[in-house]
Parts: C-alpha cells; sequence; structure tokens
C-alpha cells in the first residue's frame, strides 16, 4: 500500500542558504501536518494545511513558509538557513473526520 | 506539569523480557498514537486507539479514558524492539479534532541479547 512519501530523505545545506522539502500524502489525504525534531527533542509542531488552505500555525519561525498544491502534496520552504535548524522534518497525513495518521519517513536536514 | 507525560524516560530489559510504558495525559483526546522511532530514523505509527485494547504482533496498547493513561506493552521482547516509543496524542479545539499531535518526551528502550 501507498505510504507518505517524503524527499528528499536527507539534505545538506549551508548556513544562510534555502531548502524545499516535500510531503506527499497518501491517496485522498486532504490534511498534512509538518513537525520539527531536534536532536534529542520532542517533536514540535510547525504548520498544517486542509484542502490547500492553512489550517493552523505552531512554532514556525518566519523565514519558513509552506504551502499545499492541487494534488494535496505539501512544500515546505526555509530560507536564511541557521545552524539551529539541523533537525529531522516529518510530516502526517489524514483525512479530514478520521482519527488515523500516517508518518512520512522525515527529511534530516543538516545545516553546516 | 507536561500535558503528556511517559514513564520510564528510559528502559534496558533482556532479550525476552515483557516490557511496559507507560503514557498519562491530562487533556481530553479522542484517540491516541503510539510511535516508534529507530536511532536516526522516521516515525513509524504503532497503534492508534481511543479505547479498550489493541494487538498486533508481539505488541499491545491499552488505554483507559477515565484514568487518561495508555499502555504500550511488549511480550518476548527482542533487540529488535530498541528504539525511542512515544506517545502523542490530537489536540482538541472546540469540538473538533484539530489533529496536530502533542508529543510525551518518548520512552528509550534497549533490549540486551
Amino acid at each position: 500500500a501507498a505510504g507518505v512519501i517524503q524527499s528528499p530523505r536527507h539534505l545538506i545545506k549551508e548556513k544562510r542558504e534555502t531548502a524545499t522539502l516535500k510531503c506527499y500524502p497518501i491517496p485522498r489525504h486532504d490534511t498534512v501536518y509538518w513537525y520539527q525534531q531536534g536532536p534529542g527533542q520532542d517533536p514540535q509542531f510547525l504548520i498544517s494545511f486542509y484542502e490547500k488552505m492553512q489550517s493552523d500555525k505552531g512554532s514556525i519561525p518566519d523565514r519558513f513558509s509552506a504551502q499545499q498544491f492541487s494534488d494535496y502534496h505539501s512544500e515546505l520552504n526555509m530560507s536564511s538557513l541557521e545552524l539551529g535548524d539541523s533537525a529531522l522534518y516529518f510530516c502526517a497525513t489524514r483525512t479530514s473526520g478520521t482519527h488515523e495518521q500516517f508518518f512520512g519517513p522525515g527529511t534530516r536536514l543538516t545545516v553546516l | 506539569k507536561n500535558e503528556v507525560e511517559q514513564s520510564p524516560q528510559n528502559l534496558t530489559a533482556q532479550e525476552g523480557e515483557f516490557i511496559t510504558i507507560n503514557c498519562s495525559y491530562s487533556v481530553g483526546i479522542s484517540a491516541l498514537h503510539w510511535l516508534q522511532q529507530h536511532p536516526g530514523g522516521g516515525i513509524v505509527s504503532l497503534f492508534m486507539l481511543s479505547s479498550g485494547k489493541k494487538k498486533h504482533g508481539r505488541l499491545i496498547a491499552t488505554i483507559n479514558i477515565q484514568e487518561k493513561h495508555s499502555s504500550l506493552h511488549i511480550t518476548a521482547s527482542h533487540p529488535r524492539d530498541s528504539a525511542v516509543y512515544i506517545c502523542a496524542v490530537p489536540v482538541l479545539h472546540g469540538s473538533g479534532n484539530t489533529g496536530k499531535l502533542i508529543f510525551g518526551q518518548g520512552t528509550t528502550l534497549q533490549v540486551k541479547p
């Protein structure tokens, strides 16, 4: 069965560079959540989308932006990268109105 | 006090032992997730439950809504079970489930051969 796909799986960037992370939901999933998990830290909610509209916003820096496209995939754009942005970024998707969420494998971002 | 608390934070067991990880939460929930994360790896969903008990292979999850408590049990533990186990609950807003998750701090399990 198809799962949540994230790309790239690993990404190395220099400080002040930009990065784009992608999340492809399971078919018919209309809701996407983005989380950031720093080394040794609990995951923190960044932002979510439902039907291509932002539905909630968490502790997402102003340097980051995100959107959900017509095919329901979502992209997290990160600019002016800082060392502290090094983390695992994972998305979770679901069909609105249901409880079950499915998790992507994550993108491990390293900022040098 | 965190809204989702797990115990123990670290657990070392010998292969074959029965393992229990506990999760207590202080918020109203519609469901609770148990997740697994291997070192350097992504998050894998083990269970989502809103009542009673679920079993998958050697893993069993239970939840007591009244007591706001859930447990994850591993029977006949194996070194490949070594991972971080995380419980997470979705935030409720008004009458709805936002789906946004609050995570426990995780339990690091090491099973020795």
